[in-house]
C-alpha cells in the first residue's frame, strides 16, 4: 500500500457518459497530480494541484477537469467519453510543490470504455 | 519544451545478463528520478540523482547522471525475473517550478 488512495480500481461505461474518479493523496502530502497511461504506452501528465489551488496544466482535454477539495483529496471528471478515453488513470503524490522528493502513485483507475 | 527519451524502447534479455536503459533530456535537468512499473501495477520511485557526475547503488541497480545533467542511464547487473517491468526516468526541471517530465520507458523481459 503506497498511502495513495484511487477509486475505483476498475470502470466501464458507454461513450458519451461522465465519469468521476478519486485520489486520496498520502498523508501529509500537499500536491496531487493526475496521469494518464494508454495501453503500453508512457506516462501522459494531466494536471497538478497544490493545497488546492491548480498548479501545472499539462495534455488534458477540455472535456475533462479536475480539482482538490480542503481535505486534499482530488477528483478527476471525464465527460462525453470516447473509445480513446480508454486508460489507466493515475493519481500520485508528493509532500511540496515540485518532484523533490519524488512522487508516491496510487494503484490506478482502469477506465474502459465501451 | 522539455522532452525526455529514453531507450531502448523494449529489452529481452536472459536471466543472469547486464542490462542498461539511457535517458535523454532536451534541456539541461535539476535532478533526475527514477521509476520502475510491474506488469499490472504502478509506478515506484526508486532513486534520485542530484549532482552532475552522481552515481547511485542499489544492490544491483547502479544509477548515473551526465555531467552536463541531460542524460543519465540505468544499469542492472545479473538480471532476475523480478527485475521485470518497465523503467521510467523522469527529468525535473530548473527553475522555480520543478516540472517533471517521464521518459517514454524501457519494457524489460526477462528470459528464465
Amino acid at each position: 500500500d503506497s498511502g495513495v488512495t484511487q477509486t475505483p480500481k476498475h470502470l466501464i461505461t458507454a461513450t458519451g457518459q461522465r465519469v468521476t474518479l478519486r485520489c486520496s493523496p498520502r498523508s501529509g502530502d500537499l500536491s496531487v497530480y493526475w496521469y494518464q497511461q494508454s495501453l503500453d504506452q508512457g506516462l501522459q501528465f494531466l494536471i497538478q494541484y497544490y493545497n488546492g489551488e491548480e498548479r501545472a496544466k499539462g495534455n488534458i482535454l477540455e472535456r475533462f477537469s479536475a480539482q482538490q477539495f480542503p481535505d486534499l483529496h482530488s477528483e478527476l471528471n471525464l465527460s462525453s467519453l470516447e473509445l480513446g478515453d480508454s486508460a489507466l488513470y493515475f493519481c500520485a503524490s508528493s509532500v511540496e510543490q515540485g518532484a523533490g522528493y519524488g512522487y508516491t502513485f496510487g494503484s490506478g483507475t482502469r477506465l474502459t470504455v465501451v | 519544451g522539455q522532452q525526455v527519451m529514453q531507450i531502448p524502447q523494449y529489452q529481452h534479455v536472459q536471466e543472469g545478463e547486464d542490462f542498461t536503459t539511457y535517458c535523454n533530456s532536451s534541456t539541461t535537468l535539476s535532478n533526475i528520478q527514477w521509476y520502475k512499473q510491474r506488469p499490472g501495477g504502478h509506478p515506484v520511485f526508486l532513486i534520485q540523482l542530484v549532482k552532475s557526475g552522481e552515481v547511485k547503488k542499489q544492490k544491483r541497480l547502479t544509477f548515473q547522471f551526465g555531467e552536463a545533467k541531460k542524460n543519465s542511464s540505468l544499469h542492472i547487473t545479473a538480471t532476475q525475473t523480478t527485475d521485470v517491468g518497465t523503467y521510467f526516468c523522469a527529468g525535473v526541471g530548473s527553475g522555480g517550478y520543478q516540472k517533471v517530465t517521464f521518459g517514454t520507458g524501457t519494457k524489460l523481459q526477462v528470459i528464465p
